[in-house]
Parts: structure tokens; sequence; C-alpha cells
């Protein structure tokens, strides 16, 4: 049984550019959680996608928008990229129900040069 | 103040030492609470969750005092695989769905030393 998995493990991005990170979520999970984590941080939620629609948002601007797919899977997308934005984001899973436990993926560590 | 703080660390313990980390939060209407552990450039891990009866998992034990808004965990007899980072998680609110929006600290480093 595969876990969450995302893709890509690594990017390097420059400043102004868009990225697109991908993450699946682990077998029987319907909700997907992002998280960025800053170097020295702990993970800050961004947002929460369930039934292919934002149900959380934490407090990031616009420029971060996600989608999920029917099969569960999602997007997170940041455009108009910062040096700020270099960090971990991770991916996590859980199944709809209260005390449901998340899952993480191993992230995707993301450069802005 | 931070919604949930930790002394960053980190400790620095021999082999076989107890060690206790300390958390504290704002929000007095949180929900539920958990300690992850997360290794280095790794994804954060769910260690055990938190409850105010405390609860214990081997040498691992967690109490939560709500009145205080203070969570603890305690090692006793620490390991060489217990280096890692510790993560104080709360839930600040019943969602009445899964546990997306987790409030982290920054997590308290542990090196254990042979």
């Amino acid at each position: 049984d595969a876990g969450v998995t995302q893709s890509p493990t690594h990017l390097i991005k420059t400043r102004g550019q868009q990225v697109t990170l991908r993450c699946s979520p682990k077998s029987g999970h319907d909700t997907v959680s992002w998280y960025q984590q800053a170097l020295g941080q702990g993970p800050q939620f961004i947002f929460q996608y369930y039934e292919e629609e934002e149900r959380q948002r934490g407090n990031f601007p616009d420029r971060f928008s996600g989608h999920q797919f029917p099969n569960y899977s999602s997007e997170l997308n940041v455009n108009a990229l910062l040096l700020g934005d270099s960090a971990l984001y991770l991916c996590a899973s859980s199944e709809d129900r209260p005390l449901g436990k998340l899952f993480f993926g191993s992230g995707t560590q993301l450069s802005v040069l | 103040r931070k919604e949930v703080e930790q002394d960053p660390g980190p400790f620095n313990v021999p082999e076989g030492a107890t060690v206790a980390f300390n958390c504290t939060y704002s929000n007095s209407a949180s929900q539920s609470f958990f300690w992850y552990r997360q290794d280095c450039r790794k994804e954060p891990k769910l260690l055990m969750s938190v409850y105010s009866s405390g609860n214990e998992d081997g040498r691992f034990t967690a109490q939560l005092n709500r009145a205080s808004q203070y969570i603890s965990l305690l090692i006793r007899d620490s390991k060489l695989s217990d280096s890692a980072t510790y993560l104080c998680v709360v839930n600040p609110m019943n969602y009445g769905g899964s546990q997306g929006n987790l409030i982290f600290g920054k997590g308290t480093k542990l090196s254990v030393k042979p």
C-alpha cells in the first residue's frame, strides 16, 4: 500500500516564475492538506481540499492556489515566486472523519533563486 | 504570543538519560494535541496523541494540562535513534472532519550521544 507520494522531490525556480507541485494521497484517503516548512520552522498550514473544493485555508496569499481531482490527488500552484517561498512543501492526507490521522508525504524541496 | 511555543533546544543528552520537552499553546478552545517526530530532511511522523489523562507508549509519556495550556513529552532511557526534532502540534478546532489544520511549534531538537 503506497503512502502519500509527492513529485517532484526537488525543484529550482527563479523569482517571478510559477510552480506546480503534485500529491497522491494514501489509498483510502479523500482529504489532502498542504503545508509549507521553512528552514528551522515548523510546518505551516496552507490549505485543505475535500471533495475537489478548498475547505480550509491558512494565512497565505492568493498566489498560492490548489486543486483536487476526482481521484483525490492534488496540486499546489504558486505564482509569482518570491525568494521567501523557498521551503519544503509537504502534502498530508487523511480520511474525512474526526481524529482521522494525518499521513505526510516526504515533501518537495523548492528553492527560489 | 505565538500559537504554539516550544524551547528550540538543542537538547544534547547521553544515552540512557531522561529528557523532557515542554510546549504551550495560546488557543484555549483547541481540541486535540499531538507530538510529531521529524528526522532531518524527512517528513513529520506522528509520535503520539496527548490526552489530559496522560498517555504512555513504551519509553514515551505525554501529558496535557488544559488549565495551563501546557503539553509535555517525557522520554526515558534515551536511545541514539531518538535523535530528531520533536514537534508539538495543536488542532485548534473540531472542524467535524479530519485534522487538516494543524498548528505546529518550531520543534525541539534532540541529540542523543553515546
